[in-house]
């Protein structure tokens, strides 16, 4: 079956570095996603991968190793905006996104 | 309209009861979703169109049907609402090409009673 982990929930402090893992399953592959998502809100992109390495937008990076199917989310100088879930999703064999749970991320200062 | 959007915000539903819920989008996207969340769960895809007059299932389509008679619209409907379609309701679109991210409505918080 295809299967995707994340942690249930993270604590971090404010100005800190946090590290979101994902790890995953899946029926092929042809990328990964993270999404933001503020309670009561929509998820909103992050970022995306579909090479080995690390993908850096601002305060935000991601990083993929397909041979291990895993990825992982930094988070630096991080903010109390920052509270949110962050979702992993894996592209499959037919092109659908295949969602982990999220990661709930509490900021605290 | 500017993006995407989905009426009604939130409903209270009798079981048994027939519901549509709508899904617009202004970018010329050609795919649309339909997603389920439910707590604790990721995101589950209901239905899918990768472009106007096509449809497919997705991992939870029982007691859900779509439509794509043009590219804005996407409507889901419950034929016969039951309890366990109580959920989170999120409507999504995309360019469709490879790599691309796809873009949320601001959902439909549905309570079947």
């Amino acid at each position: 079956g295809q299967n995707i982990d994340q942690p249930t929930e993270m604590t971090a402090t404010e100005g800190a570095i946090v590290q979101i893992n994902c790890t995953y399953q899946t029926s092929g592959f042809n990328g990964l996603f993270w999404y933001q998502q503020h309670a009561g809100e929509a998820p909103t992109f992050l970022s995306y991968n579909v090479l080995d390495g690390l993908e850096e937008k601002g305060r935000f990076s991601s990083f993929l190793s397909r041979s291990k199917g895993y990825s992982y989310l930094l988070l630096k100088e991080l903010q109390m905006k920052d509270s949110a879930s962050y979702l992993c999703a894996v592209r499959d064999s037919n092109y659908q996104l295949i969602w982990g749970a999220g990661t709930k991320l509490i900021i605290k200062p | 309209i500017a993006g995407i959007t989905q009426a009604p915000t939130s409903q209270i539903l009798a079981a048994g009861r027939r519901m549509t819920l709508r899904c617009t989008q202004d970018m010329r996207h050609n795919a649309m979703y339909w997603y389920r969340q439910d707590l604790g769960l990721g995101l589950r895809l209901i239905h899918y169109s990768n472009t106007a007059g096509t449809t497919g299932k997705g991992e939870v389509p029982d007691g859900y049907s779509v439509s794509r008679a043009n590219t804005d619209d996407f409507p889901l409907t419950l034929a016969s609402a039951v309890p366990s379609q109580t959920s989170v309701y999120f409507c999504a679109s995309s360019t469709g090409d490879g790599g691309n991210e796809q873009f949320f409505g601001p959902g439909t918080r549905l309570t079947v009673l």
